[in-house]
Formats: structure tokens, sequence, C-alpha cells
């Protein structure tokens, strides 16, 4: 049982590449979530996913993608990169009853766009 | 979104009780409160919810005022391991949106 995984863990992006990022859960979690942490600074809510095949914005969406084709897994897309985008991405999931359980996270991928 | 209040830093002696404060005034009758933790560079760890009553687990304890207005986590003998940034959240609904938390200090 490994949790909630996150590959890569490292990243740099050269200005106007693109990434995909991938979170897997494998604890049959209906919820997932992904945030990105600027240095310094709190977890804002990127895009989150209720269950497979829906996704909804959260508080800073733009320039991100993201789809849940698959129940285990929510991937996080980066089309054009920008150097504000450089940040710690965490992924999140969460059973999908967040009333008695809190979510369980990802170690984080470290992302640089130069 | 309920509101939470957090004081910015903390610090604790380490073997002593660390005591977090949390105002969440806006709360509503349904809306639970959260607790995680950050550790330097770490994902986010749960720590612990509660609605009305107190709560207890392996990591700490929940403290809720009768009136819900704001609420304690209690880590009962704090170590150096403790040190890291406490998020208190009130989520309205079926996601978590962060603020800036209390960065808890223990010290040596």
């Amino acid at each position: 049982n490994a949790g909630v995984t996150q590959t890569p863990k490292f990243r740099v992006l050269k200005t106007g590449q693109s990434m995909t990022l991938l979170c897997a859960q494998d604890m049959n979690h209906e919820y997932m979530y992904w945030y990105r942490q600027d240095p310094g600074m709190g977890l804002r809510l990127i895009h989150y996913s209720v269950g497979e095949g829906t996704t909804a914005k959260g508080e800073v969406p733009d320039g991100y993608n993201v789809s849940r084709l698959k129940k285990q897994n929510f991937l996080l897309g980066l089309e054009s990169a920008a150097p504000s985008q450089t940040s710690v991405y965490f992924c999140a999931s969460n059973m999908g009853d967040t009333t008695n359980y809190g979510y369980t996270f990802g170690s984080g991928t470290r992302l640089t766009v130069v | 979104d309920a509101k939470t209040t957090q004081p910015t830093s903390m610090d604790c002696a380490e073997g002593r009780a660390a005591n977090l404060p949390c105002n969440h005034s806006t709360i509503s009758g349904n809306e639970y409160v959260y607790w995680y933790r950050q550790i330097h560079s770490q994902g986010p760890q749960y720590i612990i919810h509660g609605l009305k009553n107190n709560e207890t687990n392996e990591m700490a304890s929940l403290i809720i005022t009768e009136d819900r207005k704001s609420s304690t986590l209690i880590l009962p003998h704090a170590t150096l391991r403790d040190t890291a940034v406490y998020y208190c959240i009130a989520p309205p609904d079926d996601k978590i949106i962060f603020g800036k938390g209390t960065r808890l200090h223990i010290l040596p």
C-alpha cells in the first residue's frame, strides 16, 4: 500500500515547454486534488476531482489542465510553462467522506521553470 | 468558507504540552474543524478533526468550545519532530482551502 505517489519528484522545464504531472493512489479514493505551494507560502488549490471522469476548478486554475480518466490517477498538465509556475506541487486524495476522514498527501513534485 | 484565524508563530519547550489556538467564529453548524501539519518540505499530514465534541487520537487532542467559535489543538508532549506549520481548517464542502497556519517551534 503506497498511498499517494507523485511522479516525477523533480523537474526543470524551459519556458514554453509542456509537461504532465502524475498522481496515483492505491487506496480506492474517490476524491483527488492538486495544490501548489510557492516558497514560504501556504498551499493553493489548483483543480480537484470528486470521481472518475469529473474535474473542477480550484483557487488558481489558470495555466493548468487536469484529467481523471481512471479512478486511481489524476493528471496535472502544463501546456506552456511559465516561470510563475515554479512551485512545489502536491497531490492529495480522500475516500469521499470528507466529514470522517482526512486527506492523504503525496510527497510533492518540485518544478522549476527557467 | 468559514474563515479561521491562527497566530503566525508559537514556541514551546520540548516535553511540554503545545496548545495551538484557532478562531473560527463564522463556522456553520455542519462544518467540521480539521487540523493538518506540514513538516518542512513534506506533504501536509492529517492530524485530527471534530464537529462538536472533544476528540483525541494517538497524535493529539482537539478541544472545541461549546459555541464552536474556537478550538485548540493540543500536542501533549511536544518533541523536536513536532516542529512544523499547523493548519486549522473548517471547509464547507469537499475541498480544503489552506490558510497561512501557525509555525510551531519546539525548543530543546
